[in-house]
């Protein structure tokens, strides 16, 4: 069975940096593209950015570009997104979910920014 | 970027009738290899999207039959032939054609 198992949720405060992880199991890690989404509190998908874990390619949405790091460490399954300094505007749901198909996603992290 | 409309954007209805949900795409969604890049994704609250549709009409593994997918090029309709109560929640459409992916803003399916 195809998992993604996400780390849990975080509160932090505004300039905190945050890495969130995804696990994948039950496939081969490495041939399929992981993608990140946001879901702000009462709001809709936004696409973030994906990543192969092949080879770390990895692909920005420009509203997202600069904002968060997407990488990966397929020794371990793992893909990560990072924050260096956080902002109350991050608080979301973030979703990773597996290849451009979203066949898979994982069960969501909560971030919390506050002071 | 694709911007997606999905309407309407509420839909109540009655449990065993049928329900539909368009998503108009501002551009056409076939990719350079001939297919048409488009998925439908189901939100219950609390819980992440699931995957419904893939490829416009595909039906992905254990998606029950009454729920089925038509368009192409740039217009786009989910069906449910008779909308039960685990139905309800927020569907979405998602073109993966062009990066960015993008979302509809969500149809919102209630139970009168």
């Amino acid at each position: 069975e195809v998992q993604l198992v996400q780390s849990g949720a975080e509160v932090k405060k505004p300039g905190e940096s945050l890495k969130i992880s995804c696990q994948g199991s039950g496939y081969n890690f490495t041939n399929y593209w992981i993608g990140w989404v946001r879901q702000m509190p009462g709001k809709g998908l936004e696409y973030m950015g994906i990543i192969y874990p092949g080879d770390s390619d990895t692909r920005y949405n420009p509203s997202f570009q600069g904002q968060v790091t997407i990488s990966v460490d397929k020794s371990i399954a793992t893909a990560y997104l990072q924050w260096s300094s956080l902002k109350a505007s991050d608080s979301a749901m973030y979703y990773c979910a597996r290849r451009a198909r979203v066949d898979s996603w994982g069960q969501g992290t909560l971030v919390t920014v506050s002071s | 970027d694709v911007v997606l409309t999905q309407t309407p954007l509420s839909s109540p209805v009655t449990l065993g009738q049928p329900a539909s949900i368009s998503c108009r795409s501002s551009q056409s969604l076939v990719y350079s290899d001939g297919n048409t890049y488009l998925n439908w994704l189901h939100q219950r609250p609390g819980q992440p999207p699931r995957l419904l549709i893939y490829k416009v009409s595909n039906r992905f593994s254990g998606v029950p039959d009454r729920f089925s997918g038509s368009g192409a090029g740039t217009d786009f309709t989910l069906k449910i032939s008779r909308v039960e109560a685990e139905d309800v929640g927020v569907y979405y459409c998602m073109q993966v054609t062009q990066f960015p992916y993008t979302f509809g803003q969500g149809t919102k399916l209630e139970i009168k």
